[in-house]
């Protein structure tokens, strides 16, 4: 059985940069399939932050490209999200998840883990 | 302002069946048949509930279905029960430089 969770800081202050870790057990990343950040503000909607592949090629929301990196540490089972110069604006549960690709494009997500809420204040 | 247009709540009772509509454009819904939905229970992550417009992953009950036509993608859940009860996403491919796209949700409400 997959399961993906994540960790990180809970609050971090204005300008900071976010970074949150997705430990992936049940199945090895460098087997394949994409791995993304999704971000869910409080009562509102879900946001796709960015995805990266097995091999390390990453695709961003034009949004938030500018700010955000993604990566992925093979030996260790796990990929990360680190987000720069932060706001208010962008407290929300962070969840990660495996996602799904078809003929190389990266679709639906089948795994996904719990979420952390992550705020930002000063 | 949500990129996939769903509405805001929809309701029914116990045993009926209620759609849940998700409109796009032919850069997204409409031109691909990689629309998913996704269950949320409050406090809860989303759940895959419908892949490729209108599979099942396994473990999800043949209760739900998904369907497509033109622009517009369709969840329905028939036999409605109490636990169906959560918000639901609708989500797609899309030729923009945005890759994927969320719906705004819909509330579920079961009477």
């Amino acid at each position: 059985q997959v399961q993906l969770q994540e960790s990180g800081p809970g609050l971090v202050k204005p300008s900071e940069t976010l970074s949150l870790t997705c430990a992936v057990s049940g199945y090895s990343i460098s087997s394949g399939y994409y791995w993304g950040w999704i971000r869910q503000p409080p009562g509102k909607g879900l946001e796709w932050i960015g995805s990266i592949y097995h091999s390390g090629s990453t695709y961003y929301n034009p949004s938030l490209k500018s700010r955000v990196t993604i990566s992925v540490d093979t030996s260790k089972n796990q990929f990360s999200l680190k987000l720069s110069s932060v706001t208010a604006a962008d407290t929300a549960v962070y969840y990660c998840a495996r996602q799904i690709e078809m003929a190389t494009i990266p679709v639906h997500f089948d795994y996904w883990g719990q979420g952390t809420l992550v705020t930002v204040s000063s | 302002q949500s990129a996939l247009t769903q509405p805001a709540s929809v309701s029914g009772s116990p045993g009926q069946s209620i759609t849940i509509s998700c409109t796009g454009t032919s850069s997204d819904v409409g031109g691909y048949n990689y629309v998913s939905w996704y269950q949320q229970h409050p406090g809860k992550a989303p759940k895959l509930m419908i892949y490729d417009v209108s599979n099942r992953p396994s473990g999800v009950s043949n209760r739900f279905s998904g369907s497509k036509s033109g622009n517009t993608a369709s969840l329905t859940i028939s036999g409605l029960q109490a636990e169906d009860e959560a918000d639901y996403y609708c989500s797609s491919y899309t030729s923009s430089s945005t890759l994927r796209v969320f719906g705004g949700g819909t509330k579920l409400t079961v009477l």
